[in-house]
């Protein structure tokens, strides 16, 4: 049972480069999340899906694209990478969406963009 | 707005106890989370409080106050493993988290 798996785990990018985080996770669950954690700030949601085919934003979703063909596989698509955008990202799943459920995190993917 | 303060740093001695403290304010409530995470590791659940009350969980407890928009996680007999940050999350009425910045914990011997 590996949980929820991040890759890569580090990547450095060009200003305008594209690129995807690939997360998978081996738990059923039905609600996966993005995350992105920067110093001195909460993680802060990026997009979010409650099940396969069905995506949604969150609170800072400009310059990211997501999709959810598969109940395991949630991939984050950077399309055209900024400075901005460098951050340590997090792909969460739990078992629902609603309810005090908890998330299980995958191991993180710093990115830095230059 | 919705808010989640924590202390930036703290600073215990192993062996010690220490407690960490959470206010929040949220559109609506439906519980209090503390996750810990090591540093260059992704964040580990640690409790749930939805009661007014204490939990208590080994060396770990966790406090919330729905009245006072209040928490705290409480840690005794601290080991140098417990160095880390902890987060506090607070579950809004949409059923959205909402997190603070963290609080690095620094264990000294």
């Amino acid at each position: 049972n590996a949980g929820v798996t991040q890759t890569p785990k580090f990547q450095v990018l060009k200003t305008g480069q594209s690129m995807t985080l690939q997360c998978a996770q081996d738990m059923n669950h039905e609600y996966m999340s993005w995350y992105r954690q920067d110093p001195g700030m909460g993680l802060r949601l990026i997009h979010y899906s409650v099940g396969a085919g069905i995506t949604d934003q969150g609170e800072v979703p400009n310059g990211y694209n997501v999709s959810r063909s598969t109940t395991e596989d949630f991939p984050l698509r950077l399309l055209s990478a900024a400075p901005s955008q460098t951050s340590v990202y997090f792909c969460a799943s739990s078992l629902q969406e609603d309810g005090a459920n908890v998330l299980t995190f995958g191991a993180g993917s710093r990115l830095t963009v230059l | 707005g919705q808010n989640i303060d924590q202390p930036t740093e703290m600073t215990a001695t192993e062996g010690a106890i220490v407690q960490i403290n959470c206010t929040y304010q949220t559109s609506g409530f439906n519980g209090l989370f503390w996750y810990q995470q090591h540093a260059g590791e992704a964040p580990t659940f640690l409790s749930y409080n939805v009661l007014d009350g204490l939990e208590e969980k080994g060396r770990f407890s966790s406090f919330l106050s729905r009245s006072k928009g209040y928490s705290y996680l409480l840690l005794k007999e601290l080991q140098m493993k417990d160095s880390a940050s902890y987060l506090c999350a607070a579950l809004d009425s949409n059923y959205q988290l909402i997190w603070g910045a963290g609080t690095k914990l620094i264990i000294k011997p």
